[in-house]
């Protein structure tokens, strides 16, 4: 089975500073997806990113950005020039397409809490 | 307006009752997801629908039953409900292998 693991639980980072989210995730497939979700005190789970395995560049979407080293099986995310909007939970997400046979659906972490200090 | 609703957003309910959530979609995709979060948790999948006539179990689904009524409504089921189902249920869409997961806004629910 998959999983997926995020080793810090809270991150902290002053304003306008840059911030890098750390995720590994275990998987014996060739071919999947990658995902960060944002999760802020409305509870509303927001897609930050994506990146497609096969895909060797690393997606950006603005202030956002991932590091994918598909050999290490990992999927961090930066942020830069943080904002007090920001602050929330962040989860990575793993996603293998359902035609390898497995459950459909996403695979979490289990977040890191980000606070952003004025 | 919002692609994806859920109903209620709060629920309170006694041990033993039967709840249903509710899921809508106006995004036209055919794959529909419960999940279910707990405190210091990521998302935990309980069920998923590829259409109406096909549901899977997901890796929790014990204790639920869920109903796809049509491609934009999936209900998720508590029979019985029990303490320890105390959290904060999503509902989800996609469209396909590939496709990002878009998710409503949540139902907390509290089981006493």
């Amino acid at each position: 089975a998959q999983t997926v693991t995020q080793s810090q639980p809270e991150m902290s980072v002053q304003e306008a500073e840059t911030v890098t989210l750390s995720c590994t995730y275990d998987t014996s497939e060739s071919d999947y997806y990658l995902f960060w979700y944002k999760q802020p005190p409305s509870r509303q789970m927001i897609l930050v990113i994506r990146q497609e395995a096969y895909k060797q560049q690393n997606a950006t979407e603005n202030r956002f950005s991932v590091n994918f080293q598909k050999a290490a099986k990992s999927f961090s995310l930066k942020i830069s020039d943080s904002q007090l909007g920001d602050a929330a939970m962040y989860f990575c997400a793993y996603r293998a397409p359902h035609s390898g046979g497995g459950a459909d659906g996403l695979t979490f972490g289990k977040g890191t809490h980000l606070i952003i200090q004025p | 307006d919002a692609d994806v609703t859920q109903t209620p957003r709060n629920r309170i309910t006694k041990t033993g009752k039967r709840i249903m959530l509710e899921c809508s979609q106006t995004k036209g995709h055919d794959r529909m997801y419960w999940y279910r979060q707990d405190p210091g948790l990521g998302l935990q999948l309980i069920y998923y629908s590829f259409d109406v006539k096909d549901i899977n179990k997901g890796e929790i689904s014990d204790g639920y039953s869920v109903s796809r009524q049509a491609q934009a409504k999936f209900s998720l089921s508590l029979e019985s409900a029990i303490p320890n189902q105390t959290a904060l249920y999503f509902c989800a869409t996609s469209d396909n292998d590939w496709d990002t997961q878009y998710f409503g806004p949540g139902t907390r629910l509290t089981v006493l």
